[in-house]
């Protein structure tokens, strides 16, 4: 398909145990981005590509969040030993131009985490 | 930094009225953009309306048009004849023309909209 596809759709985990989360941006884009959303909180920013580097980590909520973009695609967002207030919908999207260029951003249906 | 806030977590109204969804940021810098986002139930977000803070004119999209005052750092959302089709959460979001670095959303305003 043409739009942003996530996978797995669906991820429940025991604590403790890593998770990997993929993201493939619709092709040509050259930016992407993570949030995370959960119940009553909105979308949280956790990190921004543009190409294959990341400007800005600091919205990772901590050291046990990764993420990575490889030949300027494919993203994917690990985290570590996972905790239960890990449990969210982690959404990508991918944009034609970066933020400083006001790019519409294009979402994916999101991954839901669950971790018991 | 830049924050953005969204005071009214949920509303309801009748179909066919008009709704205004609030939204106000807080920034240092003069140049930006601000958007709205909606959410649909068990649908994917998808881009309403965009402003440049630096156009005086309100950006209009059919039946949705935004009341943008710069000074008082206010964004709202005004839909027009709403229909059931509009019921969703509706995200504000902001973005610097400085720093590429990241667009920021409010926490949302889940919309019902009333047969």
């Amino acid at each position: 398909g043409a739009g942003v596809s996530q996978s797995p759709s669906n991820k429940v985990t025991e604590k403790g145990k890593d998770v990997e989360l993929r993201c493939d941006p619709i092709s040509g884009h050259t930016a992407l981005y993570w949030y995370r959303q959960s119940l009553g909180q909105g979308l949280e920013f956790l990190i921004y590509f543009q190409g294959n580097s990341a400007p800005d980590k600091s919205g990772l909520p901590s050291d046990r969040f990764s993420a990575e973009r490889t030949g300027g695609s494919v993203s994917t967002l690990t985290i570590q030993r996972t905790q239960q207030e890990d449990s969210a919908v982690y959404l990508c999207a991918s944009s034609l131009v970066g933020p400083r260029r006001g790019g519409e951003l294009f979402f994916g249906e999101g991954s839901r985490l669950t971790v018991l | 930094a830049q924050t953005v806030t969204q005071s009214q977590p949920e509303m309801s109204v009748q179909e066919a009225e008009t709704v205004t969804l609030s939204c106000t940021y807080d920034t240092s810098e003069n140049n930006y953009y601000l958007f709205w986002y909606k959410q649909p139930p068990s649908r994917q977000m998808i881009l309403v309306i965009r402003q440049e803070a630096y156009k005086q004119q309100n950006a209009t999209e059919n039946r949705f048009s935004v009341n943008f005052q710069k000074a008082a750092k206010s964004f709202s959302l005004k839909i027009s004849d709403s229909q059931l089709g509009d019921t969703a959460m509706y995200f504000c979001a902001f973005a610097s023309m400085n720093r590429d670095d990241k667009i920021i959303f409010g926490k949302g305003t889940r919309l019902h909209i009333l047969p």
